[in-house]
C-alpha cells in the first residue's frame, strides 16, 4: 500500500476484555515497530520485528501484551485482560531495514478501556 | 536517565521567526537521526533523516547532528502558523531499536 495502515482507528473495550490491533506496513518494508503514546508524551517503544521474528520485545510492559508477524508483513498486537491503564494511542511504523531505514508511521489506533 | 532527552516546551514563537529545537542523547551507538512532526490526533510524519555529523537542509528545515557532543538540532526558518505541532526527535542504533524523545510542542502565533 501507499502508507502504513492501522485498523481499527478507534477501539473502545471493557476492562478485562481481549483486543487485537492490526498494522499493515508499507510493501517491501522488512522492519516493523509498535509504540504506545499517551497524551503529551513521546512514543514509547514496545517491540520491533525484522521479518517474522521479534528482534527486540523489551518494551512490552507485561505478559498481557503480545505481538506477531507470521508472514513478515501484517502484524497484530494482542492485549489480554485489558486494564484502564492500557488506554493510549498505539502506533505502528515500518522501514525498509532496521539498520538505518527511514521509519514511516501509521495514524495509530486509539484504544480506550472503560 | 532517559537515552534521549528533549525539552517538552511549549515553545511559542511569532510568525516568521526561526524555531530552534534540540535533543541530547546518551547512547553513542545511535547512528541515524530523525525528526518527526506530529499534529494533534495524527501519526508522526517524517521530516528529516540524517546519518553523519553536520548539516542537512530541506526547504525551510535544517537538521544538525553533532555526534561528538551527542546533540542534534532542528531549525525551522520563516515559521508559519501551520508549523504549530509537536516535534519529535528519534534515533536508531545499528541494532535497530528506534528511540524517541518526549517531543517539543511548538506554537507559531500569527
Amino acid at each position: 500500500g501507499a502508507g502504513v495502515s492501522q485498523t481499527p482507528s478507534n477501539k473502545v473495550t471493557e476492562k478485562g476484555k481481549y483486543v487485537e490491533l492490526r498494522c499493515d506496513p508499507i510493501s517491501g518494508h522488512t522492519a516493523l515497530y509498535w509504540y504506545r503514546q499517551s497524551l503529551g508524551q513521546g512514543p514509547e517503544f514496545l517491540i520491533y520485528f525484522q521479518g517474522t521474528g521479534a528482534a527486540d520485545d523489551s518494551g512490552l510492559p507485561n505478559d498481557r501484551f503480545f505481538a506477531v508477524r507470521p508472514e513478515g508483513s501484517v502484524s497484530t498486537l494482542k492485549i489480554q485482560r485489558t486494564e484502564r491503564g492500557d488506554s493510549a494511542v498505539y502506533l505502528c511504523a515500518s522501514s525498509f531495514s532496521v539498520q538505518g531505514g527511514e521509519a514511516f508511521f501509521g495514524q495509530g489506533t486509539r484504544l480506550t478501556v472503560v | 536517565q532517559k537515552e534521549v532527552e528533549q525539552d517538552p516546551g511549549p515553545l511559542s514563537v511569532p510568525e516568521g521567526a526561526i524555531v530552534s529545537l534540540n535533543c541530547t542523547y546518551s547512547n553513542s551507538a545511535f547512528q541515524y537521526f530523525m525528526w518527526y512532526r506530529q499534529y494533534s490526533r495524527k501519526g508522526p510524519e517524517l521530516l528529516m533523516y540524517t546519518y553523519s555529523s553536520g548539516n542537512k537542509e530541506d526547504g525551510r528545515f535544517t537538521a544538525q547532528v553533532d555526534k561528538s557532543s551527542k546533540y542534534i538540532s532542528l531549525f525551522i526558518r520563516d515559521s508559519q502558523p501551520s508549523d504549530s505541532a509537536t516535534y519529535l526527535c528519534a534515533m536508531i542504533s545499528m541494532k535497530g531499536k528506534l528511540q524517541f524523545g518526549a517531543g517539543t510542542q511548538v506554537v507559531v502565533t500569527p
